[in-house]
């Protein structure tokens, strides 16, 4: 059984398009992260969430909104895509430090 | 202003050898220090980790050592096998709020 899960793995869609990202973790975990990696590879943070609340906030565009209806699951919602926002997106949760990642989804703006 | 620090994009290793990835850091308030591993279109999987009161921490063929002083941490992998070619992330946190800050990975390549 797939610990951390994200739908879709592949996003293609157009400029000026809202999408979702959907990711579940069915580890018990407290926290839970959204990350992009970026066309250098580096993986940055974008949010974390702990027991549905925000902790961490990075500095994104607020175009990126997350939603987390409950523990096991934080959504990525991303409104009027620009083409700077095709990456691959990771989703992960933790208890602690070691954090446990989905597959990825790749998103691809044209 | 990166705090984790790859140096080496990329590394090849004859199979059956030691495969040794460097990885070093700025922020002294890092206690606990993390290797992860990526084959392509997967995302990160938890490798070793090492908490700032040791220097060593060993599992199977993967080693870390922690230099403190030096603010240096290194994953030694002894022998290199094909499956081992994979992109390696270190990542840093400090226990007050768990967050990890990664280095920008090194790709381990394994020659037949």
């Amino acid at each position: 059984d797939t610990a951390v899960s994200q739908t879709p793995k592949y996003l293609v869609t157009q400029m000026g398009n809202d999408k979702s990202i959907k990711c579940e973790q069915n580890l018990g975990h407290d926290t839970m992260y959204w990350y992009k990696q970026d066309s250098k590879k580096f993986l940055k943070i974008m949010f974390s969430y702990n027991n549905k609340e925000l902790i961490i906030n990075e500095t994104v565009p607020n175009r990126f909104s997350p939603k987390s209806p409950d523990k096991a699951h934080l959504n990525l919602h991303i409104n009027s895509l620009e083409l700077g926002d095709s990456a691959v997106y990771f989703c992960a949760s933790s208890q602690l430090s070691e954090q446990y990642f989905g597959p990825g989804t790749r998103l691809t703006v044209t | 202003d990166q705090q984790v620090k790859q140096n080496s994009p990329s590394l090849s290793v004859q199979e059956g050898r030691i495969s040794i990835l460097n990885c070093d850091y700025t922020n002294s308030m890092f206690d606990y220090f993390l290797w992860y591993k990526k084959y392509p279109a997967e995302g990160p999987t938890f490798l070793i980790s090492i908490s700032s009161i040791k220097d060593k921490n060993e599992d199977g063929r993967f080693t870390v050592f922690l230099n403190k002083s030096a603010k240096h941490l290194s994953l030694h992998i002894v022998p290199s096998q094909p499956g081992d070619s994979a992109v390696y992330f270190c990542a840093a946190s400090a226990k007050s709020n768990y967050q990890l800050i990664w280095g920008a990975g090194t790709k381990l390549i394994i020659k037949p």
